[in-house]
């Protein structure tokens, strides 16, 4: 079985670019997460979908931060226009359900560097 | 506010020594607790989790942790380190907020291991 995926594994990007990551869920998992690590800090809550729907987005930085999941499958997380302070790793994990005994099984990451 | 702190940030030590991670929560719910693991070049991976009964949870490679609910601390242990346990360790409670269930993580703690 195919594990979480995400593209790309690195990306460096100008202050003020655009970059869109991606996650591939495991096949099945309709529950899909989005994290964030900061260096040096804790990985953080971004968001949540069932499917195709926003659970929870209340980890969303800002407005600048906008992520999909259209058809339930794959999801993307655009930053659009990329800061400084938006560097750092971006991890997606994928579940079966949504109680508080499902694992979450992540991804690799995403390490984004904004200069 | 629901945390999770790790007070070791850094720690070395020599093959055959004994581990002990600190772990301790905030969180007034059921708690739901796990130890994920992150080797160098690799996505997290779970190690073990406690949802309820013996406190004591035995997980891979190894490794246990115990729930103590009087001390709000879920410990990881191991009695004998390897040179290969060198890796990034995070605590996480799966806390129900915002109307979903989502992972709270410490801050991690990076374990060296000294051939």
């Amino acid at each position: 079985e195919a594990g979480v995926t995400q593209f790309p594994s690195h990306s460096v990007i100008e202050k003020g670019q655009t970059v869109t990551l991606r996650c591939d869920p495991i096949s099945g998992h309709d529950n899909l997460y989005w994290y964030r690590r900061v260096m040096g800090k804790e990985i953080k809550f971004l968001l949540h979908f069932v499917k195709e729907s926003k659970q929870d987005e209340s980890g969303m930085p800002n407005n600048r931060f906008l992520a999909e999941r259209t058809g339930g499958t794959y999801s993307t997380l655009k930053v659009q226009p990329a800061e400084l302070e938006d560097s750092g790793v971006y991890f997606c994990a994928s579940s079966q359900g949504q109680g508080g005994h499902y694992e979450q099984y992540f991804g690799p990451g995403t390490r984004l560097t904004v200069t | 506010a629901q945390s999770v702190s790790q007070h070791n940030h850094h720690v070395i030590l020599s093959e055959a020594a004994s581990l002990e991670l600190g772990c301790n929560y905030s969180y007034g719910g059921t708690v739901n607790l796990f130890w994920y693991v992150q080797y160098p070049g690799q996505h997290l991976q779970l190690l073990l989790k406690y949802f309820s009964g013996d406190p004591l949870v035995k997980g891979i490679k190894g490794f246990e942790a115990e729930f103590i609910k009087s001390k709000f601390s879920f410990n990881l242990r191991k009695p004998s380190v390897q040179w290969s346990d060198t890796a990034e360790y995070f605590c996480a409670v799966n806390a129900r907020s915002s109307g979903t269930y989502k992972y709270i993580f410490g801050t991690g703690t990076r374990l060296k291991v000294l051939a």
